[in-house]
């Protein structure tokens, strides 16, 4: 079946900070990678996307890395708020395939 | 609404009965899922759809789930003779195509099995 994590891991930061969250990624013919962040009783968010062609991309606050020959992936938070408090789950996609998610992080954000 | 739509919110059952969950994707998306959440962990795929092929069904549990696609849209998520551990968020996701575009997912139907 697909990864299903039995506990999260969690990174802990102070409002203000920079967040860094890591994933490896398992398929390193996957071309297409997502972040998606999951508040409280609510369905994953996307937030960021990035093509195997590049290995950046920058958005409103976040950026993705993707190093594909250790096949690792990450989001970087500029400024961390309280609001960005949440689970957050990479998913790469090998070619004509479905997107596979990672089994999660989550971020902890005290004022 | 734009995005994908799910229900009921929240769904308590008695063990042993059956019960179904409803996913409105987002317009002209040929791709479904559904996924299952249990509580504190990470989703595990289910089933999905694509267009007219024939569903993909490698992730259910049980012959106790099923799922169906009517004129490409909406879908029913069914699961019969519930018992205690089928007690999950399940999530449907929708997208343009299967693969390279993200999946937008709606926010997921609480099932609880007492």
């Amino acid at each position: 079946g697909e990864s299903v994590g039995l506990h999260l891991p969690t990174l802990s930061v102070q409002e203000g900070d920079n967040s860094i969250i890591n994933c490896a990624y398992s398929n390193s013919a996957s071309d297409y990678f997502i972040w998606y962040k999951q508040e409280s009783g609510k369905g994953p968010q996307f937030i960021i996307d990035i093509r195997s062609n590049m290995d950046k991309r920058q958005g409103q606050r976040v950026t993705v890395l993707l190093n594909k020959t250790v096949k690792h992936l990450s989001l970087q938070i500029a400024a961390t708020q309280p609001g960005d408090s949440a689970v957050y789950f990479c998913a790469e996609t090998p070619p004509l395939q479905k997107l596979v998610f990672g089994t999660g992080t989550r971020l902890l954000v005290s004022p | 609404g734009a995005g994908v739509s799910q229900s009921p919110s929240n769904k308590v059952t008695e063990k042993g009965k059956d019960v179904e969950l409803r996913c409105d994707p987002i317009s002209g998306h040929t791709a479904l899922y559904w996924y299952r959440q249990s509580l504190g962990q990470g989703l595990e795929f289910l089933i999905y759809f694509q267009g007219n092929s024939a569903p993909d069904k490698s992730g259910l549990p049980s012959d106790r789930f099923s799922a169906e696609r009517t004129g490409g849209s909406v879908s029913t998520l069914t699961i019969q003779r519930t018992q205690q551990e089928d007690s999950a968020v399940y999530l449907c996701a929708s997208s343009s195509t299967i693969s390279n575009q993200p999946q937008h997912f709606g926010d997921g139907t609480r099932l609880s099995i007492l």
